[in-house]
């Protein structure tokens, strides 16, 4: 069975500050990732994902995040926060070994305070 | 851009009614998709569908059914609504295969008195 784990499900970050929004995940095959941000009252966006290649992946709004295959980890980053970043963000995986669809972490509220 | 849209955004029922919640999405995608939100569980699968009349149960198919007659429409039924669910209910599309990313519809927020 395939799993993902956010360790943390507040973070808090100044403005300029850079942040890390940390996922651990659990699958038999070769994962695929992505992470996805969820504003107030609105569905999810596609940030990123991984599925093969360079480990530093780039996204939308300045995001990236760094796939650790020893430590099974895909956790987010981004170099300087803005308030505009405050949101719920989700990671989640997928086993590219089957047809199983999506497995969403719990979830990690990011507030960027000025 | 993909438009995934969903027929309520707020939609109060009561214990025992049959609701529906619609999903159409604008792409031709063939894989569409069924979660509920709950705070602190993340998103859940419900069900999904990878073509027109195929459905596959997701993590947490009781309770719910789901139909898709047409391509760009997959819609969820609750036969008997019940308190346990209230929840945010999001409909996702996608084109095949597992490393494609889904786009998500904004939401209905389902309350069951």
């Amino acid at each position: 069975a395939q799993s993902v784990a956010q360790p943390e499900d507040q973070v808090n970050v100044a403005e300029g500050n850079p942040l890390t929004v940390k996922c651990t995940y659990s699958v038999s095959g070769n994962p695929y990732l992505f992470w996805y941000v969820q504003y107030p009252n609105r569905g999810l966006q596609f940030l990123l994902k991984y599925i093969t290649g360079d480990n530093l992946v780039k996204g939308s709004y300045g995001f990236e995040a760094e796939f650790n295959k020893s430590q099974t980890s895909f956790h987010l980053k981004k170099p300087s926060a803005l308030v505009s970043d405050s949101a719920l963000y989700f990671c989640a995986v997928s086993d590219s070994g089957s047809a199983r669809q999506l497995t969403f972490g719990s979830g990690t509220q990011l507030t960027v305070l000025p | 851009d993909v438009k995934v849209t969903q027929s309520s955004r707020y939609l109060v029922k009561r214990t025992g009614e049959k609701v529906f919640l619609e999903c159409v999405q604008d792409m031709d995608h063939e894989n569409m998709f069924w979660y509920r939100q709950d705070p602190g569980l993340g998103l859940r699968l419900i069900y999904f569908s990878y073509d027109v009349k195929m459905k596959e149960k997701g993590d947490i198919p009781e309770g719910y059914s789901v139909s898709r007659e047409k391509k760009e429409r997959f819609s969820l039924i609750l036969e008997s609504a019940s308190t346990n669910q209230t929840s945010m209910y999001l409909c996702a599309s996608s084109i095949q295969g597992s490393y494609n990313e889904q786009f998500f519809g904004p939401g209905t927020r389902l309350t069951v008195l």
